[in-house]
């Protein structure tokens, strides 16, 4: 069974640093993908970065970064330079198989940053 | 290019009614997936539809049901409504080359009484 943990339910962070939101897996599948999106409060889900099972390089766009560690299963998301509007909640997902694939998204970790 | 779209944005049903929702996708997209968001059991993966076949199916109750045109548009109904269908559904596209990088809607926001 697949199963993703975000074990900070909600984390502050002052404007303009960086901050690291963890996400664990689990998985028996070789292939797979890992994705972060954004939800702000209007319910849209944005999607920020994916970095596939078999990528070598963390993934990276803009100001977000994958911190992908395959050994330690984990793939925390890293944002940098941290603005107002990044307040939102984050969830983690996990995609795995092919045709008939299995998505698991994580209970998610609400970002506060501070002005 | 116009995102993902979701009708209606909200709704308020009563118990025991049915209801349906509209997705229309990304051109070009043909793979729809719906998802129900809720504060105790948060995302949840319904079903994909992708070429008017559904393809892949979460673990709910026949009661939620869905299927897709041939212009890829997807609708999901849910009959016999309950109190805890009060939810979040949103619904993604995405291509199919990239089945997994999905583009999400605003969602409809389900209010059951």
């Amino acid at each position: 069974a697949q199963k993703i943990t975000q074990t900070q339910p909600g984390m502050f962070v002052q404007e303009k640093e960086a901050v690291t939101l963890d996400c664990t897996y689990d998985t028996s599948d070789q292939s797979y993908g890992l994705f972060w999106y954004k939800q702000p409060s209007s319910g849209e889900m944005i999607f920020l970065i994916y970095q596939g099972s078999y990528d070598e390089q963390n993934a990276t766009e803009g100001r977000y970064s994958l911190n992908f560690q395959k050994a330690r299963k984990s793939a925390n998301l890293v944002i940098s330079a941290s603005q107002l509007g990044d307040s939102a909640m984050y969830f983690c997902l996990l995609y795995s198989g092919a045709g008939s694939y299995q998505l698991t998204f994580g209970k998610g970790t609400k970002l506060s940053v501070i002005p | 290019k116009a995102g993902v779209t979701q009708t209606p944005r909200y709704l308020i049903k009563t118990r025991g009614q049915q209801v349906t929702l509209s997705c229309s996708p990304i051109s070009g997209h043909r793979s729809v997936s719906w998802y129900q968001q809720t504060p105790g059991q948060g995302l949840q993966f319904l079903f994909e539809y992708f070429s008017e076949t559904q393809r892949n199916k979460g673990n709910f109750p026949g009661r939620f049901s869905g299927r897709q045109f041939s212009n890829s548009r997807s609708e999901m109904n849910v009959s016999t409504l309950e109190l805890g269908d009060s939810a979040l559904y949103l619904c993604a596209s995405s291509n199919a080359e990239k089945t997994y990088e999905q583009y999400f809607g605003p969602g409809t926001r389900l209010t059951v009484t």
